[in-house]
């Protein structure tokens, strides 16, 4: 089965700090994604990387940054923590197709951590 | 832009009916779709994926269709039971790496 995981379930920081959220999964998937929840927002994309050390931005990268320096790790960052960013991050891996195709396929997620800023 | 849709927003059954989750996209150029379970407060579950070219998907009580040119999907629970309780979110993908969700169903199945 694949895995996800990250390494928080519940964290809580305070405005201004810098904040590291870490996602690792095992199944040596290309592609890997953060997403926030908020309630009547549904998910929203906020970085992908589809290979090592390559990033793009999502739909709202505004206040975070990417790391991906291993395949299977992929880390977002709060550069100066804002109370708006309080949210539900989610960490999702998938395969590509292979043959250097940039379609993909099925996605599988993190249990997700519960993000408080005060 | 693709925009995907999930109506009724939230559902109660009582146990043992056979229900219908629908799933609409506005754009009919996707790669694939698929069903997702989250119960509160945890991530979400992998339940079905349905490739562009294939029509349905099944995996015990669930079966998934879809039908692109009309841009719909649906999501057929059979025999529902109160563990069927959670929200159910489809996903598109369509020309990049990303996938586009709607905002979910929330499910309560009476016991």
């Amino acid at each position: 089965d694949v895995k996800v995981t990250q390494s928080s379930r519940y964290l809580v920081k305070r405005t201004g700090e810098k904040v590291f959220l870490e996602c690792v999964q095992d199944m040596d998937h290309e592609n890997m994604f953060w997403y926030r929840q908020d309630p009547g927002l549904g998910l929203r994309l906020i970085y992908f990387s589809y290979d090592v050390k390559m990033k793009e931005k999502g739909d709202i990268p505004e206040g975070y940054s990417v790391s991906r320096e291993k395949k299977e790790r992929f880390s977002l960052i709060l550069e100066s923590a804002s109370t708006n960013q309080t949210s539900m991050y989610l960490c999702a891996s998938s395969p590509s197709l292979g043959l250097g195709s940039l379609s993909y396929n099925e996605q599988f997620f993190g249990p997700g951590t519960r993000l408080t800023v005060l | 832009k693709q925009e995907v849709t999930q109506i009724p927003a939230a559902l109660s059954v009582p146990e043992g009916e056979n229900l219908v989750l629908n799933c609409s996209f506005t754009d009919s150029a996707i790669y694939n779709l698929q069903w997702f379970r989250q119960d509160p407060g945890k991530g979400l579950t992998s339940l079905l994926l349905i490739q562009s070219s294939q029509r349905e998907q099944t995996s015990g009580r669930l079966n998934a269709s879809l039908d692109k040119s009309s841009g719909r999907s649906t999501l057929y629970i059979a025999a529902s039971q109160p563990g069927d309780s959670a929200t159910y979110l489809c996903a598109v993908t369509s020309g990049t790496y990303k996938y586009i969700f709607g905002t979910g169903t929330r499910l309560k199945v009476l016991a």
